[in-house]
């Protein structure tokens, strides 16, 4: 199975900042990468896919990058309703497989 | 509008098979490329994937769960079964439904979750 590694696993900011989360796969799975968005008591929410397409009704301030093995996901100006738990998915092999999560913290 | 939507026990003995449906709205399982997969998130923890059926029938499993999960569609009722069997205290979670409609597999829906507990 491809392991996930999501960096870090917990981060504290301030709204306005810009905040990156790293996700690391352990083979290269091309552009097959998800992020989403969970907040407490919720189901997942599609933030972006193919590594960098935003989802529809997604905010701007929301960003993905990167091919293969190494990918991030940027909050420009962080808002308050971003305080949250970020996780990656691989859709590349089977079974698919996702990060432990990032939970954004208020600073 | 696409919905979905879990249902089962909250409750389970461990031992016991645990059945849980979704049910969806808003799409059809004979689409081409449509897929539904069972994700899990036991309290507090990440998400892990668990099951997957697809448009044509395909179905594919978590490899450490594989043994144990079985899932199956009726397109006619608009709903898609995954069985556990053998439960034990590990499998309590929140399980989710959702739907991809590509080979890409991203979950653009969700269901809400049913929150199933495993104790004697």
């Amino acid at each position: 199975d491809i392991q996930m590694t999501q960096s870090p696993s917990s981060l504290s900011a301030s709204v306005g900042d810009r905040v990156t989360i790293t996700c690391r796969a352990s083979q290269s799975i091309s552009k097959y990468l998800t992020w989403y968005q969970q907040k407490p008591g919720k189901a997942p929410n599609l933030l972006i896919y193919t590594a960098s397409s935003l989802q529809t009704g997604v905010p701007s301030r929301f960003s993905g990058s990167g091919f293969g093995t190494e990918f991030t996901l940027t909050i420009d100006s962080l808002q308050p309703e971003d305080f949250a738990t970020y996780y990656c998915q691989q859709s590349f092999s089977k079974p698919r497989t996702f990060g432990l999560g990032t939970k954004v913290e208020i600073k | 509008q696409v919905t979905l939507k879990e249902s089962g026990p909250a409750l389970v003995k461990p031992t016991q098979t645990l059945t849980l449906t979704c049910t969806f709205s808003g799409f059809s399982l004979n689409t081409s490329g449509m897929r539904v997969t069972w994700i899990r998130q036991p309290p507090g923890k990440a998400l892990e994937w668990l099951a997957r059926i697809d448009w044509d029938d395909d179905k594919f499993y978590s490899t450490s769960l594989k043994t144990r999960l079985t899932i199956s569609k009726d397109t006619s009722k608009n709903q898609v079964v995954l069985t556990m069997t053998n439960v034990d205290s590990v499998d309590t979670a929140t399980y989710f439904c959702a739907r991809a409609v590509n080979s890409w597999e991203y979950f653009d829906y969700w269901g809400q979750g049913t929150l199933v507990t495993v104790s004697a």
